[in-house]
């Protein structure tokens, strides 16, 4: 079972930020959160991932509360192209194998 | 550089046909890893190689699946006696051998079983 929490959906319009919540509350503590988008017809594309810290790279920001329980991804300018199912995900530990569990995702609509 | 491909884009195939469908790995990539993706849902992971082993093999719905990588690099996933519910994207993805690397999907293969 997926260990994360998504809204199924949500609207942004273009050249906006696109905030994107997820709750992760049983995370452990060498657990990663790892963010995924899927863009329609196409494989899951990696975006970021972190452990505590917040993170940056040139797609986009990630937010990792304290506590740890939940974060979310910031796309600071979205763009008609950054429509996709973005996923959250909470990396098994290593022993676990380095499978990536996906749940249902946000569906993410940037419009005009 | 080239990225993951995999063979063929489409399959359509008869209940109880046998079919294969092929990974091509980034050049490198030491794991490589089997999904399976029904409509509207999120990837669900089938195996995972490291090298030439099948290192988890869990995410096998039944023994008419399987998977082979006998040179550490291609991957074949083979179905045997296919059934309707086989129809999936069945995606494959490689990594490099990194805790945390990240892993790169290749477009998939739809099979459809009528």
């Amino acid at each position: 079972d997926a260990k994360t929490t998504q809204p199924p959906s949500m609207d942004c319009a273009e050249g906006r930020a696109a905030n994107l919540p997820c709750n992760h509350s049983t995370i452990s503590g060498n657990e990663y959160v790892y963010w995924y988008r899927q863009i329609h017809s196409q494989g899951p594309q990696y975006i970021i991932h972190g452990l505590k810290n917040n993170e940056t790279n040139e797609m986009a920001s990630l937010i990792i509360t304290e506590d740890r329980k939940s974060s979310t991804l910031i796309l600071p300018h979205a763009t008609l192209r950054d429509t996709a199912v973005y996923y959250c995900i909470v990396r098994p530990s290593l022993s676990a194998g380095n499978m990536l569990t996906f749940g249902g995702g946000t569906r993410l609509m940037v419009k005009p | 550089g080239a990225g993951v491909s995999q063979t063929p884009s489409n399959k359509v195939t008869e209940k109880g046909k046998y079919v294969e469908l092929r990974c091509d790995p980034i050049s490198g990539h030491t794991a490589l890893y089997w999904y399976r993706q029904s409509l509207g849902q999120g990837p669900e992971f089938l195996i995972y190689f490291q090298g030439t082993g099948a290192a988890d093999d869990s995410g096998l719905p039944n023994d008419r699946f399987f998977a082979v990588r006998p040179e550490g690099s291609v991957s074949t996933l083979k179905i045997q006696r296919t059934e309707r519910g086989d129809s999936a994207v069945y995606l494959c993805a490689s990594s490099s051998s990194g805790r945390a690397a990240e892993q790169f999907f290749g477009p998939g293969t739809r099979l459809t079983v009528l």
